[in-house]
């Protein structure tokens, strides 16, 4: 099946450095990416849509100057948290859909950030 | 706006036994529905999903089932094991090119 590399695993950063998150679809090509982030005992919250080659789709309230996506090859898209702070704390975690017409949506191992 | 729920929120089960995972969503009008599994600090692991025309899914031990009409999805796992310890999500998507709703979860425990 397709595989979705997600990396690091996990991060522990000071209030206000930023933290580059990478996707890469191993096996296949992705033209679009979607990344989320999950709070604890919460599903996961649809932050933006990663478009290769274009700007990504934001969800609504979702800050873009905070959360920067580039998604400048088919198989690599990047999530980087600016100026990070406490409140950013959460799981992030990337997917692309399957290849082909392949329906189904597969996911990177996600991302833990912990904001000191 | 597409809400998805899933009851319970959490369940304990002895091992061997068999179990229904539910799965409802407010709009009927989806294009596809898909059920995952989530370990602790992990991704995602998709288990089964259902197209719009389809009734049901299986793969080995599971089996997922849609009625559209009434929004309702349903996740059967046969002879449980506590190798299935997880948490189990559905989510539903309104068009290909739409966007995915996911629900909370349901958090399985199988007593060994």
């Amino acid at each position: 099946g397709a595989v979705v590399s997600q990396h690091p695993s996990r991060v522990i950063c000071k209030s206000g450095t930023s933290v580059k998150i990478e996707c890469r679809s191993l096996d296949f090509q992705a033209t679009t990416m979607f990344w989320y982030r999950q709070f604890p005992k919460q599903s996961l919250m649809l932050m933006a849509t990663s478009n290769e080659g274009s700007k990504a789709t934001y969800e609504q309230g979702v800050e873009k100057d905070k959360f920067l996506i580039n998604h400048a090859s088919l198989t690599l898209s990047t999530l980087t948290v600016t100026s990070a702070h406490p409140e950013d704390s959460s799981f992030y975690i990337c997917s692309a859909r399957g290849p082909g017409n392949n329906e189904k949506l597969f996911f990177g191992s996600g991302t833990q950030l912990s904001v000191l | 706006k597409q809400e998805v729920t899933q009851i319970p929120a959490a369940l304990s089960v002895p091992e061997g036994e068999n179990l229904v995972l539910n799965c409802s969503f407010t709009d009927s009008a989806i294009y596809n529905l898909q059920w995952f599994r989530q370990d602790p600090g992990k991704g995602l692991t998709s288990l089964l999903l259902i197209q719009s025309s389809q009734r049901e899914q299986t793969s080995g031990r599971l089996n997922a089932s849609l009625d559209k009409s009434s929004g309702r999805s349903t996740l059967y796992i046969a002879a449980s094991q506590p190798g299935d310890s997880a948490t189990y999500l559905c989510a539903v998507r309104r068009g290909r090119d739409d966007k995915i709703i996911f629900g909370k979860g349901t958090r399985l425990h199988i007593l060994p």
